[in-house]
């Protein structure tokens, strides 16, 4: 089954405590993304990959840092979390280029985060 | 750069009645649009998509949403709303060429019966 899987689900941590979430896809996508969402303000781009190696800053990048080894994988690191970071996270991944179906995300079930 | 307005934040509308969610968006170039649906405590489902060609697309569970280039418009519509539609409703954008997808706020249907 196509999918973007997202580990965990659910975290609880402490300010300051590194961190990492986990996102797979197997279905060879060139880009992935990072979004967390808020209330009241939507999903908002955090990082994303065009492939391998090559990641640049969405609209909130402060906080998090992202690294693209492997064309399926892209984590999301959070080196000093802070409570503002407080989110839902979710990975995304497309195949970025080409043909109608390739326009639509994937997403994963979501990463809830709470940092106290 | 690109962005996307939802008029609404919250709809609430009876069991049976129509509803419209409306979605605005900005950008000087084509555009690939989309509406995403979240159920409580789940992730993002997508409702349906417009690439090109007939500017009225249909997606699942009934829902349908028509482009309106010079209005810049993209609104989601159903002609008969069930309580399992309660949920929360992204519009989202997406720039030709380019990959990153920009969404809305989002709009809470409320469905009661």
């Amino acid at each position: 089954e196509a999918q973007v899987t997202q580990n965990p689900r659910y975290l609880i941590t402490v300010t300051g405590k590194k961190l990492t979430v986990t996102c797979s896809q197997n279905m060879n996508h060139e880009y992935m993304s990072w979004y967390r969402q808020d209330p009241g303000l939507g999903l908002r781009q955090i990082y994303y990959s065009m492939n391998v190696e090559v990641t640049d800053k969405g609209d909130v990048p402060e906080g998090y840092k992202v690294s693209r080894k492997e064309k399926r994988n892209f984590p999301l690191i959070l080196e000093s979390p802070s409570p503002n970071q407080t989110s839902l996270y979710f990975c995304a991944s497309t195949s970025g280029t080409g043909g109608e179906d390739s326009y639509g995300y994937t997403f994963g079930s979501g990463t809830r985060l709470t940092v106290v | 750069a690109q962005s996307v307005t939802q008029l609404d934040s919250q709809v609430p509308v009876f069991e049976e009645a129509p509803v419209e969610l409306r979605c605005n968006y900005s950008s000087s170039v084509s555009v690939y649009l989309f509406w995403y649906v979240q159920y409580p405590n789940q992730g993002l489902q997508l409702l349906l998509k417009y690439l090109s060609g007939s500017t009225l697309v249909k997606g699942i569970n009934g829902f349908e949403a028509e482009f309106n280039k010079s209005q810049t418009s993209f609104h989601l519509r159903k002609p008969s709303v069930h309580i399992s539609d309660t949920a929360e409703y992204f519009c989202a954008v997406r720039r030709g060429g380019y990959s990153t997808l920009t969404f809305g706020k989002g709009t809470m249907l409320l469905v009661s019966p």
